[in-house]
């Protein structure tokens, strides 16, 4: 079955850039979509379609996809950024959603 | 604003079937085109996807849950809503309902509901 496989952690100084990557075979051949889940709440999408932002979601956050990784990267990171970070995409082979294993920013 | 609000039992027994209700309000459903989702977070696990439904009652299942997952929609409520056969401790989670960002089926999930946790335990 399709796994998306993301680092477990990532740490980030404040003001630094944190990439977070999300790996699988041909992975850039699919739409990836990213979550921010901060504790007792529900995931907010940041980024969809490998590179759009919602309305709301601020130009730090960006993404690219290609070959067997996508990754999110937060540029001039902020406290309110530590958060665990979930790809996605949609596997067209086993006809169903696939998340990330996720990764968990901790600003220090 | 759209908004999702999840409603059921927070307990159900082993081998019973778990019932859980989105209500929607700031869009209609059946005026939409829309997927609407479910999707579960065990605790301290990461998000599993349960299916989709649309305001015709097209369905579609996480082929891992498939054979346990029944998703319905009642327009003229707008709601839709999830049912789980024979559960286990293993489907102890939080639930949330969602709606994607772009009409269609397979995009992202951008407004959720807060989540309700169900507890499987007898």
């Amino acid at each position: 079955s399709y796994v998306l496989t993301q680092p477990p952690s990532v740490s980030v100084a404040p003001g630094k850039t944190a990439r977070i990557t999300c790996g699988e075979n041909n992975i850039g051949t699919k739409s990836v979509h990213w979550y921010q889940q901060k504790p007792g709440q529900a995931p907010v999408l940041v980024i969809y379609y490998d590179t759009d932002r919602p309305s709301g979601i601020p130009e730090r956050f960006s993404g690219s996809n290609s070959g067997d990784t996508a990754t999110l990267t937060i540029s001039r990171v902020e406290a309110g950024d530590e958060a665990d970070y979930y790809c996605q995409v949609w596997d067209r082979s086993s006809e169903h959603y696939v998340f990330g294993t996720g990764t968990k920013v901790t600003v220090l | 604003q759209l908004h999702l609000q999840e409603s059921g039992p927070g307990l159900v027994r082993p081998s019973e079937t778990l019932s859980l209700t989105c209500t929607v309000s700031g869009d209609s459903i059946s005026g939409s085109t829309y997927y609407w989702g479910w999707i579960r977070q065990p605790p301290g696990k990461g998000l599993d996807w349960i299916g989709n439904i649309y305001y015709s009652g097209s369905t579609y299942y996480n082929p891992s849950l498939k054979s346990r997952v029944t998703m319905s929609v009642d327009t003229s409520k707008n709601q839709f809503s999830l049912r789980l056969s024979s559960v286990t401790a293993a489907d102890t989670a939080v639930y949330y309902c969602a709606r994607p960002i772009t009409p269609g089926r397979h995009n992202a999930f951008h407004v959720w509901g807060q989540g309700t946790l169900v507890a499987v335990s007898s």
